[in-house]
């Protein structure tokens, strides 16, 4: 199958900086990706979509201006936390659909695991 | 409001029985659903999938089951193994694109 591969697999970061979380789809080009983010014992929940060459679409309560969403190329996506705080110490996680195929399996990326201390 | 639920939050079966994980959702326009499973501290895996034409779609193990008049979907996996406890997540997606709704997770551990 596809492959999303996502780096870094695990941050530690000081409040107040930021974190860059890349991701990459292996083998395929990828015009829109996903960004979910996962809370301990929790369901995965969509912060935003980000599209190839235009600006993301970020869900209702997610600060745009604080998670960065880049997605330059066909295989690249970037989401940066900017100013990160304790209460961003979360699992965070891209996935991306093949391109031009609606209502197909998600592939995702490993998971960005961040602590902010 | 949670678009896609299940209610069970875990499940705990023993090798070589049936498990059956359960999901339920509200949202009429769903067209299509998946099935993830999950380890911790990694992304999810894709398992199964059923597009809403379909009441069943089987993979080896793994049987997904759709009633879409009670909005209601189940996995089952027959025999269960131990390399299957993990978190499986159910998810569904409509017209408006390839986003995902995940359901809250249900977490089976099948015991040897």
């Amino acid at each position: 199958g596809a492959v999303v591969s996502q780096h870094p697999s695990r941050v530690i970061c000081k409040s107040g900086t930021s974190v860059k979380i890349e991701c990459r789809s292996l083998d395929f080009q990828a015009t829109t990706m996903f960004w979910y983010r996962q809370f301990p014992k929790q369901s995965l929940m969509l912060m935003a979509t980000s599209n190839e060459g235009s600006k993301a679409t970020y869900e209702q309560g997610v600060e745009k201006d604080k998670f960065l969403i880049n997605h330059a190329s066909l295989t690249l996506s970037t989401l940066t936390v900017t100013s990160a705080h304790p209460e961003d110490s979360s699992f965070y996680i891209c996935s991306a659909h093949l391109a031009g195929k609606v209502g197909t399996e998600a592939f995702f990326g490993q998971g960005t695991r961040l602590t902010v201390v | 409001d949670q678009q896609v639920k299940q209610n069970s939050p875990s499940l705990s079966v023993q090798e070589g029985r049936i498990s059956i994980l359960n999901c339920d959702y509200t949202n009429s326009m769903f067209d299509y659903f998946l099935w993830y499973k999950k380890y911790p501290a990694e992304g999810p895996t894709f398992l199964i999938s059923i597009s809403s034409i379909k009441d069943k779609n089987e993979d080896g193990r793994f049987t997904v089951f759709l009633n879409k008049s009670a909005k209601h979907l189940s996995l089952h996996i027959v025999p269960s193994q131990p390399g299957d406890s993990a978190v499986y997540f159910c998810a569904a997606s409509g017209n408006a694109g390839n986003m995902l709704t995940f359901g809250g997770g249900t977490r089976l551990m099948v015991k040897p």
